[in-house]
């Protein structure tokens, strides 16, 4: 089956500050990665995703690339501010009737 | 927060018993997730319907039964063969095509003692 591995755990920047979380999956029929962020006591919520035909996506200070030779993922935030700190997950989704994995998550701090 | 609900929010159960938590969509999806969030540990998916009358186990299904006889519905039962069932439960829908946004409901924090 699918493992996604995500690393950091835990990630301190200062605001202002870019921030990189790298996901690796291991499954090649994988075709679609979503982001998902966590706010303390909140439900999981979509930030951004990707599928397997595109390298990059944009969306505002939030970005994504895929390296599909690699196998791996990952998120980039920029101009960090103290309401991205969070928890963050990848996932990866090979579509059809096959379960999603996730990565086990990236406590993000923002230092003001 | 509309869409998907689940309840109660907080559950206390005595060991040894089996316990029921509710999971409800008015989204239209075909499909929905129930997972288990301990820390560390991230989302691990318990079980989940693509179609109304059928699913699928997941990586963590031992201990826990699911029915969905409702496409609305999708009702998650912790049992007493379940070793460890103190955690945060989600529930989550999405379209059935898979490669696509999940979304979650916000979530029953369930305490065996």
């Amino acid at each position: 089956g699918e493992n996604v591995e995500q690393h950091p755990s835990t990630l301190s920047v200062q605001e202002g500050d870019s921030a990189v979380i790298k996901c690796t999956y291991s499954d090649s029929a994988s075709n679609y990665f979503p982001w998902y962020k966590q706010e303390l006591g909140k439900r999981p919520q979509l930030i951004i995703d990707i599928r397997s035909n595109v390298g990059e996506k944009k969306d505002q200070r939030i970005a994504v690339t895929l390296n599909k030779t690699a196998k791996h993922f990952s998120l980039h935030i920029t101009e960090t501010q103290p309401e991205d700190s969070a928890v963050y997950f990848c996932a990866a989704d090979p579509g059809g009737y096959q379960k999603v994995t996730f990565g086990t998550g990236t406590k993000l701090q923002v230092i003001p | 927060d509309g869409g998907i609900t689940q309840s109660p929010k907080y559950l206390f159960r005595k060991e040894g018993q089996n316990v029921t938590l509710s999971c409800e969509q008015n989204l239209n999806h075909d499909a929905m997730y129930w997972y288990r969030q301990d820390p560390g540990q991230g989302l691990r998916l318990i079980y989940y319907s693509q179609i109304v009358n059928d699913f699928q186990k997941g990586d963590i299904a031992e201990g826990y039964s699911v029915s969905r006889e409702k496409k609305e519905s999708f009702p998650l039962t912790v049992t007493s063969a379940q070793k460890n069932p103190t955690a945060f439960y989600l529930c989550a829908s999405s379209t059935s095509s898979g490669g696509s946004e999940q979304y979650f409901g916000p979530g029953t924090r369930l305490t065996v003692t």
